[in-house]
């Protein structure tokens, strides 16, 4: 089955900085977006990407389908982007069978 | 407009006993799909069903775990008989029909079998 790694697995920033988070997928994929699980356990979607470029304030993506990759970047960075953060993607079956990367654990020091 | 609403947020089951997780999908979306998340990992998908049907199940451990959603009402995630194992978190996500959609997920419902 396809593989999606995230990479760092760790980052540790401090307030007001800026980062990149990578997804790698091993195969061409029919959707891919972003979530981000905070510290309560919640899954919050930021970014539905299978292409392209999106910006959603501080928050923008863009998804390389050609070279099987996307990258998060998170600016400006606030306490409250602690969490994990997760790609997912759907390998054209038609529906959201997503299959999550190991995701990336994010904290923010004030 | 309602996101996917999943309940009870917290359960706590004995050993051998039954676990029912609820869940109801957006407004207007007609596919549900469940995932388990074990401690410190990623969701992994279980099954999905559509309205009196399963689609796939795949995901599903072969036993003591079942999964519909009727005609009316919330689709339900049952196991029979819970183990220590099946301690997770149990996330419900729904879509509209077809592929290529974006999927919205609910708050999860946190198992944990004493």
């Amino acid at each position: 089955g396809i593989q999606v790694e995230q990479s760092p697995p760790d980052l540790i920033l401090q307030e007001g900085a800026n980062s990149t988070l990578r997804c790698n997928f091993s195969d061409s994929v029919n959707n891919l977006q972003w979530f981000h699980q905070n510290p309560w356990g919640q899954l919050i979607n930021l970014f539905y990407i299978p292409s392209g470029t999106k910006q959603n304030g501080r928050l923008s993506a863009t998804t390389v389908a050609t070279e099987r990759y996307s990258l998060l970047y998170i600016s400006s960075s606030q306490t409250t982007d602690s969490g994990v953060y997760f790609c997912a993607v759907d390998v054209n079956t038609g529906f959201q069978k997503l299959v999550f990367g190991t995701g990336t654990r994010l904290l923010v020091s004030p | 407009n309602a996101g996917v609403m999943q309940n009870p947020r917290h359960l706590v089951r004995r050993r051998g006993q039954e676990a029912r997780l609820r869940c109801s999908p957006m407004k207007g979306h007609s596919h549900v799909y469940w995932y388990r998340q074990l401690p410190e990992e990623g969701l992994k998908f279980m099954v999905y069903l559509q309205k009196e049907n399963i689609i796939d199940e795949s995901g599903m451990p072969k036993e003591r775990f079942s999964a519909e959603f009727p005609k009316e009402g919330p689709s339900i995630l049952r196991i029979q008989q819970v183990v220590r194992g099946d301690s997770a978190a149990y996330f419900c996500a729904s879509s509209p029909p077809g592929g290529g959609t974006e999927a919205f997920f609910g708050q999860g419902t946190r198992l944990t079998v004493v």
